[in-house]
């Protein structure tokens, strides 16, 4: 299986400032075929479903906030928040789709 | 608007067979264009991926479960469903159903359902 590690586990980050996720794959999600990277990023508040950010790794889906951004290619990937607003306080999680199980990263929790 | 609604019981028997349908409404369950699935997370912890159905009955499953899991679809009620057998606390978790790309990202939850295994 492939094993996704988030970091940091926790993070505490001011209002109007930069958060940064970074997320590992244990083998590459990158498809030589298509040249496409099989991850995504979503966001989880409690009493909530998950939503997704990012598919692709750096597409962004309709509605979410340009503040968001996804970046990187293969094994590392990162998911940043240009200027963190209350309504971003959440767990947010990587997942890859590149082969069944599609595994999740173990989550990172952004506080203010 | 699609709307995915879990449904089942809240509280299993160890040993058990855990059984919840994801009742699909505002879409089509007999998209060619999506899967179906589900996945869980134990209280305190993170997402596990369980499994996918396509309409046409084709799986795919979380090797760690196979041989416990096994998901269904009813074409005719726009539903899918979850079994998973021989529980134990440790499947204790809120279950979620979500409709999936084909190529496996998640872009629609349920609400999520608590199912907990006490005696």
């Amino acid at each position: 299986d492939f094993v996704m590690t988030q970091s940091p586990d926790s993070l505490a980050v001011s209002l109007g400032e930069r958060a940064t996720i970074n997320c590992k794959s244990s083998q590459s999600v990158l498809y030589s075929s298509d040249n496409k990277n099989y991850l995504a990023w979503y966001q989880h508040k409690p009493g909530q479903p998950p939503k997704v950010l990012m598919s692709w790794a750096s597409t962004r889906e309709s509605g979410v906030p340009d503040r968001f951004s996804g970046s990187g290619s293969g094994t590392d990937f990162t998911l940043t928040i240009s200027s963190l607003q209350p309504e971003d306080v959440a767990v947010y999680y990587c997942q890859q789709y590149y082969t069944p199980p599609r595994t999740f990263g173990q989550g990172t929790k952004v506080e203010i | 608007q699609l709307h995915l609604q879990e449904s089942g019981p809240g509280l299993v028997k160890p040993s058990e067979t855990l059984s919840l349908t994801c009742t699909v409404s505002g879409g089509s369950i007999s998209s060619t264009s999506h899967y179906w699935g589900w996945i869980r997370q134990p209280p305190g912890k993170g997402l596990e991926w369980i499994g996918s159905i396509y309409y046409s009955g084709n799986t795919y499953y979380n090797l760690s479960l196979k041989s416990r899991v096994t998901i269904s679809v009813d074409t005719s009620k726009n539903q899918f469903s979850l079994k998973l057998s021989s529980v134990t606390a440790a499947d204790t978790a809120v279950y979620f159903c979500a409709k999936e790309a084909l190529s496996g990202w998640v872009y629609y939850w349920g609400q999520g359902a608590l199912v907990t295994v006490s005696s």
